[in-house]
């Protein structure tokens, strides 16, 4: 079975400033990741996924995230944010090569303090 | 094109009783899953819909079932409802049952047991 954990439950961080979203899963198998977003009051949107081939994944939005098996990790990063990003992101791994639903952390709350 | 829709948007009910969620897909799609989400949590997988069929089942007891119609419209029935079943439940749709076929999430249907 896959589990994930995200490391953080809020994140505040200021306008313009870097951010790291931390999380780290645990599986037997091949796994695909996913980074989802959920804005107040919608639903979650699909902000990257990792399925194979290279290990950095970005986003249209200037998201980024690094699959390192080693460290069995899939942080999201961001160089610069903004007000806009404000929002819940959640990370979720697939097992088996997809094959397996999602299983979802519990959630990073990003705070953009202007 | 409208995205997924999911009604109610609230619902209260009180122990005991049973309800009724629905979702209709995204235009095109053929795939209906099924997520809770407790406060405070990352969505759990409830079960996936193709084909009128349930294709995947999480870990949800029986009085959780589902039904999904000609048209790829889903319900989504609890039983004998439970304090614990109060959530937010998210319906996702999507073209192909793989975890990489990408998933559209609803707004979702918030449930309070009283």
């Amino acid at each position: 079975a896959q589990s994930v954990t995200q490391l953080d439950s809020q994140v505040p961080v200021f306008e313009e400033a870097p951010v790291e979203l931390r999380c780290n899963y645990s599986s037997s198998v091949s796994v695909y990741l996913f980074w989802y977003v959920q804005y107040p009051n919608q639903g979650l949107q699909l902000l990257l996924k990792y399925l194979s081939g290279s290990t950095l994944v970005e986003s249209i939005n200037g998201f980024e995230a690094e699959f390192n098996k080693s460290q069995t990790s899939f942080h999201l990063r961001k160089p610069s944010v903004h007000i806009s990003d404000t929002a819940e992101y959640f990370c979720a791994v697939s097992g088996d090569s997809g094959n397996t639903p999602l299983v979802f952390g519990k959630g990073t709350r990003l705070s953009v303090i202007a | 094109d409208a995205g997924v829709t999911q009604s109610p948007t609230h619902l209260i009910k009180t122990r005991g009783q049973q309800v009724t969620l629905r979702c209709s897909p995204k235009s095109g799609h053929d795939t209906v899953s099924w997520y809770q989400q407790a406060l405070g949590q990352g969505p759990q997988f409830i079960f996936q819909y193709y084909e009128e069929e349930e294709r995947q089942r999480g870990n949800f007891p029986d009085r959780f079932s589902g039904h999904q119609f000609p048209n790829y419209s889903s319900e989504l029935n609890v039983n004998a409802l439970l304090l614990g079943d109060s959530a937010l439940y998210l319906c996702a749709s999507s073209l192909g049952t793989r975890v990489t076929d990408t998933q559209y999430f609803g707004p979702g249907t918030r449930l309070t047991v009283l």
